[in-house]
C-alpha cells in the first residue's frame, strides 16, 4: 500500500470551478512533487517542493497553483481549467530533495481529474 | 537530450512464463535507474533502484540488471502471475536533481491465463 495519500480519487469540475487536490505523507519526507499523467504517457513533472519551498515549476500555467502548508501536506489548487487538463494527477514524495541514489520516490494513487 | 527508450511497447505472455523488458538510456551524467510498476489508473510503485556500481538487484520475482557502460537495463519477471499485468516504467536520474528524472514510455505487459 502506498504511504502517499491523495484526495479526492476522482474529480469532475467545470471550467469556471475552483477546486483543490490534496496530498499527504507521514514518512518524514522533505520533498514533495506534483506530476500530470495523460493516458498511455509517462508522468510529467509539474512542481517540486523541497523543505516546504517551491524549488521547481516546470512552466506550468497559472491556473494550477501549488501550496505546501507544512512538510506533510501538498495541495494543488485548480481554477479556470481547460478540458485538455483532464488527466491523472500524481503526488509523490522522497526523503531528500534531489534525484540521488537511494532516494526512492513514492507515488500516491493519483487523482483522476475530468474538466467538462 | 536525455532520453529513455523502452522495448517492447507491449507484451503478452502466458501465466507462469518468464519475460524480460528492456530499457536503453542516454541520460548523462548518470546517477541511478529505477523501475516502476503502474497498474492501470493507479500511481507507480517502485520495484528497484540501481546506481552505476550495481549490476543486478532483485525484488521477489523481479530482477533488474544494469550495464552502465552500454547504458542498458533490463527487468526480468519470473513465473509471471496475472497480477503482473501492468505498465513497467524505466526512470533514469541524472546528477543534478529532479529535473533530470527522465521517464520512459513504459512497456505494457499483459499476462494471460
Amino acid at each position: 500500500d502506498t504511504e502517499v495519500t491523495q484526495t479526492p480519487k476522482h474529480l469532475v469540475m467545470g471550467m469556471t470551478n475552483k477546486k483543490s487536490l490534496k496530498c499527504e505523507q507521514h514518512m518524514g519526507h522533505r520533498a514533495m512533487y506534483w506530476y500530470k499523467q495523460k493516458a498511455k504517457k509517462p508522468p510529467e513533472l509539474m512542481f517540486v517542493y523541497s523543505y516546504e519551498k517551491l524549488s521547481i515549476n516546470e512552466s506550468v500555467p497559472s491556473r494550477f497553483s501549488p501550496e505546501c502548508p507544512n512538510s506533510s501536506l501538498l495541495n494543488l489548487h485548480l481554477h479556470a481549467l481547460q478540458p485538455e487538463d483532464s488527466a491523472l494527477y500524481l503526488c509523490a514524495s522522497s526523503q531528500r530533495g534531489d534525484g540521488a541514489s537511494g532516494n526512492t520516490i513514492y507515488f500516491g494513487e493519483g487523482s483522476w481529474l475530468t474538466v467538462v | 537530450k536525455n532520453q529513455v527508450e523502452q522495448s517492447p511497447q507491449s507484451l503478452i505472455i502466458l501465466e507462469g512464463k518468464n519475460c524480460t523488458l528492456q530499457c536503453n538510456y542516454t541520460v548523462s551524467p548518470f546517477s541511478n535507474l529505477r523501475w516502476y510498476k503502474q497498474d492501470t489508473g493507479r500511481g507507480p510503485v517502485s520495484l528497484t533502484i540501481m546506481t552505476f556500481s550495481e549490476n543486478t538487484k532483485s525484488n521477489g520475482r523481479y530482477t533488474a540488471t544494469l550495464d552502465a557502460d552500454t547504458k542498458q537495463s533490463s527487468l526480468h519477471i519470473t513465473a509471471s502471475q496475472l497480477s503482473d499485468s501492468a505498465s513497467y516504467i524505466c526512470v533514469v536520474s541524472g546528477l543534478s536533481g529532479y529535473s533530470t528524472l527522465t521517464f520512459g514510455k513504459g512497456t505494457m505487459l499483459l499476462v494471460s491465463p
